[in-house]
């Protein structure tokens, strides 16, 4: 059961451009979400997160989007730099269930010059 | 912020040895460790939560016997994978949670 699903793989955009890498969940006892963001060979960093209370969170070039009734997020970048290629994973966590995490499969973003 | 140290980064073993890898948190001290695995282009699966002076707790499906995880003190978790065999070659990564989720830089895993 993946209850968590991001559904592109993989997306390419340029320079300056905004990229929009997007999250479908089933789970409605999630209530956070997360976005990581992982380069090959590496931990997954930090980037972002909102809480279900909230449907928007903006930290700098970065923005979360999240409806609830559809059960979807999106993570907004813009303006998206070459050093934003990277895979992107979102996750939901649900207090209840001891801090643990669920996670996406993954989106590679290519930012190209 | 918190940093969350992870030992090696890359080994190689022989089918039928075992392996430890270390996951430390050096600024901070968590009572609780995660440890994922990944397999290529699939996501972060959680293997187990570490608990410090007590077991780990299983996820469905992950052997406990065989995935030997020891939360011995505050800042350290280990994860021993027992008679490694070709099928265990993954990227593991560990966590701990310090004011959000902090994680390891992971541990490249191949048993040949």
């Amino acid at each position: 059961d993946q209850q968590v699903k991001q559904n592109s793989p993989s997306l390419s955009v340029q320079e300056g451009r905004i990229s929009i890498l997007n999250c479908d969940y089933t789970n409605s006892m999630f209530d956070y979400f997360l976005w990581y963001k992982k380069y090959p060979a590496e931990g997954p960093t930090f980037l972002i997160s909102i809480s279900s209370i909230k449907d928007k969170n903006e930290d700098g070039r970065f923005t979360v989007f999240l409806n609830k009734s559809a059960k979807h997020l999106s993570l907004h970048i813009v303006p998206s730099q070459p050093g934003d290629s990277a895979v992107y994973f979102c996750a939901g966590g649900d207090g209840t269930s001891g801090s643990r995490l669920t996670f996406g499969e993954g989106t590679q973003l290519t930012v190209n010059p | 912020g918190a940093v969350v140290s992870q030992h090696p980064s890359r080994v190689i073993c022989k089918s039928g040895t075992s392996v430890k890898i270390e996951c430390r948190s050096l600024d901070f001290q968590a009572t609780t460790m995660f440890w994922y695995r990944q397999f290529p282009k699939q996501s972060l699966m959680l293997m187990a939560t570490s608990n410090e002076g007590s077991k780990a707790t299983y996820e469905q499906g992950v052997e406990k016997d065989k995935f030997l995880i020891n939360h011995a003190s505050l800042t350290l978790s280990t994860l021993t994978v027992t008679s490694a065999h070709p099928e265990d070659s993954s990227f593991y990564i560990c966590s701990a949670l310090k004011d959000g989720y902090t994680f390891g830089s992971g541990t490249r895993l191949t048993v040949v």
